[in-house]
């Protein structure tokens, strides 16, 4: 099944913990691409990546990094966490050209105490 | 630059009403617009899109026109199901952006009472 999944699904940790969250997809898309969803400001993008190796800054990306070392993993990495990351976060895959839908993980909710 | 203007939630309906959500896009290329439908604790999903002036797109008994005099892409759907409740996103991408990025609106929830 063609698919974007994320791990964890659920997340509590205190700030200042090192986290990752996972996400993997199998539909060999080269675009990826991090969203945190947060009440009254809809999805904004973290991160993105056109292609392996290639990574850039979305709208709001402070506190976070990604990586792109392989072409269907791109893990968020929040090196310290703080309450003002608690949030909702996703994960998405394209293939390159704007009339391509993006595919979405399940969802990864995170609550930094 | 690019953005997406969506009507603001949320909106509730009894079931088997008329359904309009309202879009609107400033694009300075030309986009390819999308409707997403995001289902209670789940992520985002494709629900119709449109990728040229005048395109209609359409799925699950819901319609959007794209409209480029208007610069709008609004949501229709002629008989609402309680199934329907879920927070709906316009969004557009543009070929003219280097970086292939889809631009939300910020979401219209929407509630559908039996």
């Amino acid at each position: 099944e063609a698919q974007v999944t994320q791990n964890p699904r659920y997340l509590i940790t205190v700030t200042g913990k090192k986290l990752t969250v996972t996400c993997s997809q199998n539909m060999n898309h080269e675009y990826m691409s991090w969203y945190r969803q947060d009440p009254g400001l809809g999805l904004r993008q973290i991160y993105y990546s056109m292609n392996v190796e290639v990574t850039d800054k979305g709208d709001v990306p402070e506190g976070y990094k990604v990586s792109r070392k392989e072409k269907r993993n791109f893990p968020l990495i929040l090196e310290s966490p703080s309450p003002n990351q608690t949030s909702l976060y996703f994960c998405a895959s394209k293939n390159g050209g704007d009339y391509n839908e993006q595919f979405f993980g399940p969802g990864t909710r995170l609550t930094v105490l | 630059g690019n953005s997406v203007t969506q009507m603001e939630g949320p909106v509730t309906l009894s079931e088997e009403a008329f359904l309009t959500i309202n879009c609107t896009y400033t694009a300075t290329g030309y986009p390819s617009l999308f409707w997403y439908v995001q289902y209670p604790g789940e992520g985002l999903q494709l629900l119709l899109k449109a990728t040229k002036a005048d395109d209609k797109g359409s799925n699950k008994g819901f319609e959007a026109t794209y409209r480029k005099e208007t610069t709008s892409f609004h949501l229709e759907k002629g008989s609402v199901q309680v199934s329907d409740s879920a927070v709906y996103f316009c969004a557009l991408s543009d070929q003219g952006n280097r970086d292939d990025k889809i631009i939300f609106g910020k979401g219209t929830r929407l509630h559908i009472l039996p």
